[in-house]
């Protein structure tokens, strides 16, 4: 059974750090993995897609990567803004089903 | 990207009653549409994989007796919480498969929290 885990919890930082979010996951066959953002009460915004075959991907000042043999995934936040508070979700696609397996999620601050 | 509208966005009701959740594509089809459920501090759970025609597939200890889809057109799925009680109170989100994207792309609505007294 697979299962995600992601590390920290929780993490504040100031205002212009660089970060780095963590994502495990016990089973490496995994269609793809995504990382969402969600803010308090609300959905999920879908930040970045990394297909199994594909080592990383960036948009704007996020950068994901993925190791599948390792099981493990990372999502940089470049020069971090206080508008980048929010919880950080990663999720991994199995198979061709389109289920997502969620983690647990990292609690965001970023303190002006 | 497209969007997914999910109705109401907070409802609070007593023991005993039921509850509907609507899911909308505002501007694509969606055959397949999931919903979730979120405890506070936790990770969403898939509840059921809805598909539109078909009766919905539950995931394993999900009561589907007590928590009703239907999926009767290409843009609405519908989640009914019968009979709900307080440990049923929770953050519900919707998602839909836009077919027209690749397969792997979902968009989520903004969810509801629903909470029984």
């Amino acid at each position: 059974k697979q299962e995600v885990t992601q590390i920290p919890a929780a993490l504040s930082v100031p205002e212009g750090e660089n970060l780095v979010l963590n994502c495990s996951f016990t089973d490496s066959a995994i269609y793809n993995l995504q990382w969402f953002r969600q803010d308090p009460g609300k959905g999920l915004t879908s930040l970045l897609l990394i297909q199994s075959s594909q080592r990383e991907q960036t948009s704007g000042r996020l950068n994901a990567s993925l190791d599948k043999s390792s099981g493990r995934s990372t999502l940089y936040i470049a020069a971090s803004q206080p508008g980048d508070s929010a919880t950080y979700l990663c999720a991994v696609q199995m198979d061709s089903s389109y289920k997502l397996i969620f983690g647990s999620g990292t609690r965001l601050l970023v303190r002006p | 990207g497209a969007v997914v509208s999910q109705h109401p966005s907070r409802v609070i009701c007593k023991s005993g009653t039921s509850v509907k959740i609507e899911c909308r594509s505002l501007d694509f089809q969606a055959t397949t549409m999931f919903w979730y459920r979120q405890f506070p501090k936790q990770s969403l759970m898939l509840m059921a994989t809805s598909n539109e025609g078909s009766k919905a597939t539950y995931e394993q200890g999900v009561e589907k007796d007590k928590f009703l889809i239907n999926h009767a057109s290409l843009t609405l799925s519908t989640l009914t919480v019968t009979s709900a009680h307080p440990e049923d109170s929770s953050f519900y989100i919707c998602s839909a498969r836009d077919m027209r994207e690749g397969p792997y792309i979902q968009y989520f609505g903004a969810g509801t929290r629903l909470s029984v007294l």
